[in-house]
């Protein structure tokens, strides 16, 4: 089914360990998102791109950085885990017919 | 700055009532949508809103806009067990770059009780 897809789905990481979580559409959108879930609140922005080769910044950046080497793929690379980045993380991708999010992927730092 | 709030953030009802969500903005938008989510799952697509006036309706569920009063309202109608999830506004934002970010209320939990 067309859509996006975020892998992994869970994972959980020490304080100071490094990860990259995937983002691919299929959809042939220009725009892409990264979002954090936190309990009790709406999505935030972390970073997105409005198409191959650029990024920028959202809400909450810091601690976060992202690539968009291809158009269908963009990533979301934790350098230094800490505690307070153990969240919910989805992308999304957009058309002028609105977003679409992925699944999702429940990250934990311990 | 924009900030969307959702009222009430918690509501617990019993099947066959009907119930409104609301959602008001505080700066000029005129894209609004509508989202569920359910435990430990993303986010659906029920309603986008693009204009002032516009009304959508997708069985129990209709939402509306009003652009002047910054207003969105998520209208339940003789709710059932299934409907029971969290839901959530959010309001499109055109930035500095030419660019729309969303930004997000903090959800309704809603619980429908048979």
């Amino acid at each position: 089914n067309a859509g996006v897809t975020q892998t992994p789905k869970f994972r959980v990481l020490k304080t100071g360990q490094s990860m990259t979580l995937l983002c691919a559409q299929d959809m042939n959108h220009e725009y892409m998102y990264w979002y954090r879930q936190d309990p009790g609140m709406g999505l935030r922005l972390i970073h997105y791109s409005v198409g191959e080769g650029t990024t920028a910044k959202g809400e909450v950046p810091d601690g976060y950085n992202v690539s968009r080497l291809k158009k269908q793929n963009f990533l979301l690379g934790l350098e230094s885990a800490a505690p307070s980045q153990t969240s919910v993380y989805f992308c999304a991708s957009s058309s002028v017919r609105g977003y679409t999010f992925g699944s999702g992927t429940r990250l934990t730092v311990v | 700055e924009l900030k969307v709030e959702q009222n009430p953030l918690f509501l617990s009802m019993q099947e066959g009532k009907n119930y409104t969500i609301y959602c008001n903005y505080s700066t000029t938008s005129d894209r609004l949508y509508w989202y569920r989510q359910d435990p430990g799952k993303s986010l659906e697509s029920l309603f986008v809103l693009l204009s002032n006036g516009a009304v959508k309706q997708e069985g129990r569920l209709m939402a509306s806009l009003d652009t002047k009063a910054r207003l969105s309202t998520l209208h339940i109608t003789a709710a059932v067990h299934d409907l029971s999830a969290t839901y959530f506004c959010a309001v499109d934002l055109l930035q500095m770059d030419s660019n729309y970010q969303l930004i997000w209320g903090a959800g309704t939990k809603l619980i429908i009780k048979p």
